[in-house]
C-alpha cells in the first residue's frame, strides 16, 4: 500500500528563516507528489506539484520542493519564512496513473515573530 | 477562490439522522473527489467520481453514498449518522485524473451530537 510520512507534526520557525517541511513516500512506481496548504477555517490550496519532469519543483508563495527518488523524499522548503506562511501542510503521492491522492499526516507551522 | 462550491457551510444533527452535502465543481472539471478530514483520521479520501460514474472508492462507509448528476454537481448522503462522523468534509474537483490538479472547496463542517 502506498503511504505518505511527514516528520513533525508541527515545526516553529522564526520569520526569516528557512522553512523545511519533510515528506516521504512509498510508492512502487514514479509517482506524482503534492504538496497542499491549508490555512485556518479553510480548504486545501495547491502549493506546487511533481510531474516526473523537472525534480526541483518551484511553487506559489516562495515554495520548492525537490524530488529524490533515491532517499524517497519530497521536502518542502522556503528559504525566508513570513508570518503568512503559518498553516497546516499536506503531502500527498498519487501513485499511478488513475490512483487516488494518498494523504500525509499533515505538518503545521508556526512562524514566530 | 477555488470555483468549488459546497453547501452548506456548517451542519448540526443529531444521531441517527441523515444528511445530504452538495458541491459543485469548477467550470469544466468531469471529476468529483469526497474526503473526510478528522482529528484522528486525517485526510483520508472517500470517493470519486467522473462524469457521472462512480470511478474509485477509498474508505467510505457502507452509511455513506455519493452520486453526480448530469449537469455534474455532486452529493454525499451520510446516513444513521454516529458522532464520529463528525468531521470537515471537503470536495474537490479535476480535468479527468486524479493525478490533475485537484481544486478544493471550503468544506461542510458537520457536527454530530
Amino acid at each position: 500500500a502506498q503511504s505518505v510520512t511527514q516528520l513533525g507534526s508541527h515545526v516553529s520557525v522564526s520569520e526569516g528563516a528557512l522553512v523545511l517541511l519533510r515528506c516521504n513516500y512509498s510508492s512502487s512506481v514514479p509517482p506524482y507528489l503534492f504538496w497542499y496548504v491549508q490555512y485556518p477555517n479553510q480548504g486545501l490550496q495547491l502549493l506546487l506539484k511533481y510531474t516526473s519532469a523537472a525534480t526541483l519543483v518551484k511553487g506559489i508563495n516562495g515554495f520548492e520542493a525537490e524530488f529524490k527518488k533515491s532517499e524517497t523524499s519530497f521536502h518542502l522548503t522556503k528559504p525566508s519564512a513570513h508570518m503568512s506562511d503559518a498553516a497546516e501542510y499536506f503531502c500527498a503521492v498519487s501513485p499511478d496513473y488513475g490512483q487516488n491522492f494518498v494523504f500525509g499526516p499533515g505538518t503545521r507551522l508556526s512562524v514566530l515573530p | 477562490d477555488s470555483g468549488v462550491t459546497q453547501t452548506p457551510k456548517h451542519l448540526i444533527t443529531a444521531t441517527g439522522q441523515r444528511v445530504t452535502l452538495r458541491c459543485s465543481p469548477r467550470s469544466g472539471d468531469l471529476s468529483v473527489y469526497w474526503y473526510q478530514q478528522s482529528l484522528d483520521q486525517g485526510l483520508q479520501f472517500l470517493i470519486q467520481y467522473y462524469n457521472g460514474e462512480e470511478r474509485a472508492k477509498g474508505n467510505i462507509l457502507e452509511r455513506f453514498s455519493a452520486q453526480q448528476f448530469p449537469d455534474l454537481h455532486s452529493e454525499l448522503n451520510l446516513s444513521s449518522l454516529e458522532l464520529g462522523d463528525s468531521a470537515l468534509y471537503f470536495c474537490a474537483s479535476s480535468a479527468r485524473d486524479p493525478r490533475d490538479t485537484q481544486y478544493f472547496g471550503p468544506g461542510t463542517r458537520l457536527t454530530v451530537l
